[in-house]
């Protein structure tokens, strides 16, 4: 299955700010995907990370929040802009080759906002 | 300590016995259904997996149950390790769900007690 690189693996940062993080696959794959893990609670899908077109949000996730790039078939970036405490989360990139393949985790961004 | 697992449902299990881990699964046309395992610090970790046309699944000290009458899955694990303390997530998903998309269930921790 394919590894991934996700960086930074945890940051704090101030209100208002933005942070980008980076994901990273050592192969090409079909799909990517972003997810948020607020703390103590299950993963919620922020949007589909499609090359070369807009990102695919999901029902309360929009892109001013959240801008999303995926220039090629192996890298994305997911920006978390203007933070606010209620940003503070673990976010996830995960990868599949499609139907039936599941899903491969980063090891998660964990970022407190302050 | 990290914040996955601290306010979800915890299953305790004495060292050597069996656990049973429940989801109850929401779409009908999901066709493709996954375990994942998080332990601290880390990105959820393919466990075991399921198609709809299954309705048992063995993998190595495990066993997932698919029951689509009453949308209902179950991980067992047989004698349970030290190592087997994290919090489990079901995902619901495939293509006849219309999309790649997997929606995850709210969570398990599972406690070892030795």
């Amino acid at each position: 299955s394919a590894v991934i690189s996700q960086k930074p693996s945890r940051d704090i940062c101030q209100r208002g700010t933005s942070l980008t993080i980076q994901c990273q696959v050592d192969s090409q794959v079909t799909m990517m995907f972003w997810y948020r893990q607020q703390p103590g609670q299950s993963l919620t899908l922020i949007a589909t990370a499609n090359q070369g077109s807009e990102a695919t949000y999901e029902s309360g996730f929009v892109i001013d929040k959240f801008p999303i790039s995926r220039p090629n078939l192996t890298f994305s970036t997911l920006t978390v802009s203007n933070m606010s405490p209620e940003d503070s989360s673990i976010y996830l990139c995960s990868v599949t080759q499609g139907a039936y393949y599941g899903y491969t985790f980063g090891s998660g961004t964990r970022l407190t906002v302050v | 300590g990290e914040s996955v697992g601290l306010h979800l449902p915890t299953l305790s299990v004495q060292e050597g016995d069996n656990s049973i881990i429940n989801c109850a699964y929401s779409n009908s046309a999901s066709d493709y259904f996954i375990w994942y395992k998080q332990e601290s610090g880390k990105g959820p970790q393919f466990i075991i997996d399921i198609r709809s046309n299954m309705d048992k699944r063995q993998g190595q000290r495990v066993t997932v149950l698919l029951n689509k009458t009453v949308k209902h899955l179950s991980l067992q694990i047989a004698a349970t390790q030290p190592g087997d303390s994290a919090v489990y997530f079901c995902a619901e998903g495939g293509p006849t769900s219309g999309t790649y998309k997997y929606i995850f269930g709210t969570g398990t921790r599972l406690k070892v007690l030795a």
